[in-house]
């Protein structure tokens, strides 16, 4: 299976920061991946799928990047909604493999 | 809306069996694969199993693979997760998804763009 390394596994933040979270797959896995955000006892929301390209309705401060086999998602001008834990997934092979997540929290 | 609901959650002796139902609203289920996801207390999202548009594949993570079943019924509106010989990390919230097709001029790509607020099960004795 595709191992998909996540980090920082949390970091604090204050609202405007700019904050980049980090995945690394253990092989190349081109374009294949997304990147979620999820808040306790509410479902989990796609923002970015194919790496970069914006999921309809999610903020434009949300950019996804990379190729290959390393990933970032930066979020420009950090909201209180942003408050969540974020997480990448794989979806080019079988598994399909999560990050470990990032939980960001309120500095 | 589009909207999905699970349910069947519950508290399971290790060893026995459950099964998990999500009911799609407010588009055309039998267009799309589904997917189940779960996260256990504590832990991070972990993909279960996903099924294609007619129920004739699905794929699994090793960890349930020969004790839990993904299936669909298209005239239902509904995508089910059997899952017999429970274990204790077995435990989580279960969410169902819903796995779209993203096409761009090269290529295409997969992503759970709809999810349930997801249903509890408990493996304890």
């Amino acid at each position: 299976a595709i191992q998909m390394t996540q980090f920082p596994s949390s970091l604090s933040a204050s609202v405007g920061d700019r904050i980049t979270i980090t995945c690394r797959a253990s092989q190349d896995i081109r374009s294949d991946l997304g990147w979620y955000q999820h808040k306790p006892g509410r479902a989990p929301k796609l923002l970015i799928y194919g790496a970069s390209s914006l999921q309809s309705g999610v903020p434009s401060r949300f950019r996804g990047s990379g190729f290959g086999t390393d990933f970032t998602l930066t979020i420009s001008g950090l909201q209180p909604e942003d408050f969540a834990s974020y997480y990448c997934l794989q979806d080019s092979n079988y598994p399909r493999t999560f990050g470990q997540g990032t939980k960001v929290e309120i500095k | 809306e589009e909207q999905l609901v699970e349910s069947g959650g519950g508290l399971v002796q290790p060893g026995g069996s459950l099964r998990l139902s999500c009911a799609a609203r407010g588009f055309m289920f039998s267009d799309y694969w589904m997917a189940w996801v779960r996260q256990a207390p504590g832990k991070g999202l972990e993909w279960v199993a996903n099924i294609n548009e007619d129920g004739g594949e699905q794929h699994y993570v090793d960890s349930v693979e020969g004790r839990f079943t993904i299936s669909r019924d298209n005239a239902k509106n509904s995508l089910y997760l059997q899952m017999n010989t429970l274990r204790a990390e077995d435990t989580a919230l279960y969410y169902c998804a819903r796995d779209r097709n993203y096409f761009t001029t090269t290529a295409y790509y997969d992503a759970f763009d709809i999810w349930g607020q997801g249903t509890s099960v408990t493996v304890s004795s």
